[in-house]
């Protein structure tokens, strides 16, 4: 079946430790995207790629990167220098179209 | 730059009841809008997506919604709403990026309770 995956459901970080959120699409699209979700905020974008090799800062980058080095991954880093990680991150992709596909979403909890 | 308001975060409706849960869009050209639905702890599901055309638009799970250009607003509705019906909901804007791909933004969203 075609779908978006993302693992793990759950993550637990210690504060200073980077960690990394994956996601794979095997939906042949073009287009992947990470979303920050917290309670009352809705999505926000985080990062999203159009094309192999290349991506481009959404509106709350920092503290994030990521990597594009194959059209079916988007595996996203959260960095020791993201403040307040702990939040709901949901992993989308698309074609040419507008219509986004979201994945199931890792929960990360910094103890 | 575009943007999305939801003004209920909270609704309840009793089951068979109907529902209208209100979108208000701002962007300055023709818009593509979405409604999402989200379970707890689960991604996004599409309901329905307007692009063109007739601006009443129907999707998924009995659920249909009406782009009115003169009110900036992509209400979302269902004639008889369901005990499995609740849930979070989204509306989205969208727009081409060049070179492929999408943005879209998204609204705090509206938190349905069902009461049986």
């Amino acid at each position: 079946d075609g779908g978006i995956t993302q693992s793990p459901k759950y993550l637990f970080r210690k504060e200073g430790q980077n960690v990394t959120l994956s996601c794979e699409q095997n939906l042949n699209h073009d287009a992947m995207y990470w979303y920050r979700q917290d309670p009352g905020q809705g999505l926000r974008l985080i990062y999203y790629s159009q094309i192999v090799n290349d991506f481009q800062k959404g509106d709350i980058a920092e503290g994030y990167s990521v990597s594009r080095e194959k059209k079916e991954s988007f595996p996203l880093t959260v960095t020791s220098a993201q403040k307040n990680p702990t939040a709901f991150y949901l992993c989308a992709s698309s074609i040419s179209g507008v219509e986004q596909f979201f994945g199931p979403g890792t929960r990360l909890t910094v103890l | 730059a575009q943007s999305v308001t939801q003004p209920d975060i909270h609704i309840t409706v009793s089951e068979g009841a109907s529902l209208e849960l209100r979108c208000n869009y701002s962007y300055g050209a023709t818009p593509y809008l979405f409604w999402y639905v989200q379970s707890p702890g689960q991604g996004l599901q599409l309901l329905l997506k307007y692009f063109s055309g007739d601006t009443l638009v129907q999707g998924i799970k009995g659920f249909e919604a009406e782009f009115k250009r003169s009110q900036s607003s992509f209400n979302l509705r269902k004639p008889s709403v369901h005990w499995s019906d609740a849930a979070e909901y989204f509306c989205a804007v969208g727009y081409i990026l060049t070179g492929g791909g999408n943005k879209l933004t998204f609204g705090t969203g509206t938190q349905l309770k069902v009461e049986l």
